[in-house]
């Protein structure tokens, strides 16, 4: 069956310009994750949304950074005002469950280039 | 802050060798261990997850420990193949925080033919 999936696969945007970020996770996954992964780092944890529930926003890095979830599926994140600090891999992944006993399957990923 | 620790950071082994990686997390707090398969230009892949002091797991020529008294999970490669070639995660699920996983740096695993 169809994997997750993000859009763009790359992006590159000026300092100063807002990103939006498109996540689409496996059907009937009710719980979506975004991370990132910057130049010479490990992943990072974003935030987290388990069907209904307010969204675990616990990792965002700043409150430029959002993200929502429409009708329990699709994510977008978005990034405001990009600073340079801001490029890195953005990874999304979905669950069958929010448990976090249950294994994650990972999108391919959005590179973004903040210049 | 949960400190999950990955070691070695990297390793270079020849085809048909066997080889391990260590884990190390702080022993309270446990709920789940993660482990996953990052090959350049793919998506993460799960390879195992984790929660009972004891556990263990396998999948093919790979397997995995986990001590969750002492704080450690151990995989292990089997025969190592070029294919085996790949970055190796391990995710703790802990704290309070129902949805957040820490990560470790992961191990850069060559399979040299």
């Amino acid at each position: 069956g169809a994997g997750v999936s993000q859009s763009p696969s790359n992006k590159v945007t000026e300092k100063g310009k807002d990103v939006e970020l498109r996540c689409d996770p496996i059907s009937g996954h009710t719980a979506l994750y975004w991370y990132r992964q910057s130049l010479g780092q490990g992943l990072e944890f974003l935030i987290y949304f388990q069907g209904n529930s307010a969204p675990d926003k616990s990792g965002l890095p700043s409150d430029r950074f959002s993200a929502e979830r429409t009708g329990g599926s699709v994510s977008t994140l978005t990034i405001q005002r990009t600073q340079q600090e801001d490029s890195a891999v953005y990874l999304c992944a979905s669950s069958q469950q929010g448990g976090r006993a249950y294994e994650q399957y990972f999108g391919p990923g959005t590179r973004l280039t903040v210049t | 802050i949960l400190n999950v620790e990955q070691s070695p950071q990297s390793l270079h082994v020849q085809e048909g060798d066997s080889t391990n990686f260590t884990c190390s997390f702080p022993s309270s707090n446990f709920y789940a261990l993660h482990w996953y398969r990052w090959e350049t230009a793919k998506s993460p892949e799960a390879l195992f997850v984790m929660t009972l002091n004891g556990d263990e797991k396998k999948k093919g020529r790979i397997s995995a420990t986990l001590n969750t008294k002492e704080g450690y999970s151990y995989l292990y490669i089997k025969g190592s193949q070029p294919e085996d070639s790949a970055t190796y995660l391990c995710f703790l699920a802990g704290g309070t925080s129902y949805g957040k996983l820490t990560f470790g740096q992961g191990t850069i695993l060559t399979v040299h033919p």
